[in-house]
């Protein structure tokens, strides 16, 4: 079935440094791109949908200038938290989509810490 | 690894009938269990959860059971609507709450 690579794993940053994560479609063309911010056994947070080649669209709330969403190819899609701060400190997941009518395939999530 | 399985990808059933989703989970250490419901262009949204310490949550037409010797959890929806119709994801979390999602079922209700 559809494989969403998402790296790092965990990662712990400084106050001010960035953060990129990757997320990459392993054996289909993810058109599509979601990014969420999961907090402690609470819904996820829809942090913005990208388009491969496309500006992401950024839910409300969501500071584009902060989290920086690039999706150049078919196969990923990056997030970048630039000049990270501890209560950026959370689980950050994507999630893929290939053509429409296909489904939804998670990645396995990024903890990051930030201290 | 894949340590949250969903191993129907659709399930069809009629207006007024029971929809039973099926989730399966290989981590012993999972404690907490989660199910989302996920609309075209739209974000999952949280539907019902479960503690490890439960085997039954109930919230109105939804309820969720949870067998933890067989490592396996369903969401009952009753009765079945119309609006129902949708992507559902089962996902399950450690102490880390880390997230593991399954690969979802989508549900199609007909009238």
């Amino acid at each position: 079935g559809a494989v969403v690579s998402q790296h790092p794993s965990r990662v712990i940053c400084k106050s001010g440094t960035s953060v990129k994560i990757e997320c990459r479609s392993l054996d289909f063309q993810a058109t599509t791109m979601f990014w969420y911010r999961q907090f402690p056994k609470k819904s996820l947070m829809l942090m913005a949908t990208s388009n491969e080649g496309s500006k992401a669209t950024y839910e409300q709330g969501v500071e584009k200038d902060k989290f920086l969403i690039n999706h150049a190819s078919l196969t990923l899609s990056t997030l970048t938290v630039t000049s990270a701060h501890p209560e950026d400190s959370s689980f950050y997941i994507c999630s893929a989509r290939g053509t429409a009518g296909s489904g939804y395939t998670f990645g396995s999530g990024t903890r990051l810490t930030v201290v | 690894d894949q340590q949250v399985k969903q191993n129907s990808p659709s399930l069809s059933v009629q207006e007024g009938r029971i929809s039973i989703l099926n989730c399966d989970y290989t981590n012993s250490m999972f404690d907490y269990f989660l199910w989302y419901k996920k609309y075209p262009a739209e974000g999952p949204t949280f539907l019902i959860s479960i503690s490890s310490i439960k085997d039954k949550n109930e919230d109105g037409r939804f309820t969720v059971f949870l067998n933890k010797s067989a490592k396996h959890l369903s969401l009952h929806i009753v009765p079945s609507q119309p609006g129902d119709s949708a992507v559902y994801f089962c996902a399950a979390t450690d102490n880390n709450n880390d997230m593991r999602f399954g690969a979802g079922t989508r549900l199609t209700v007909k009238p």
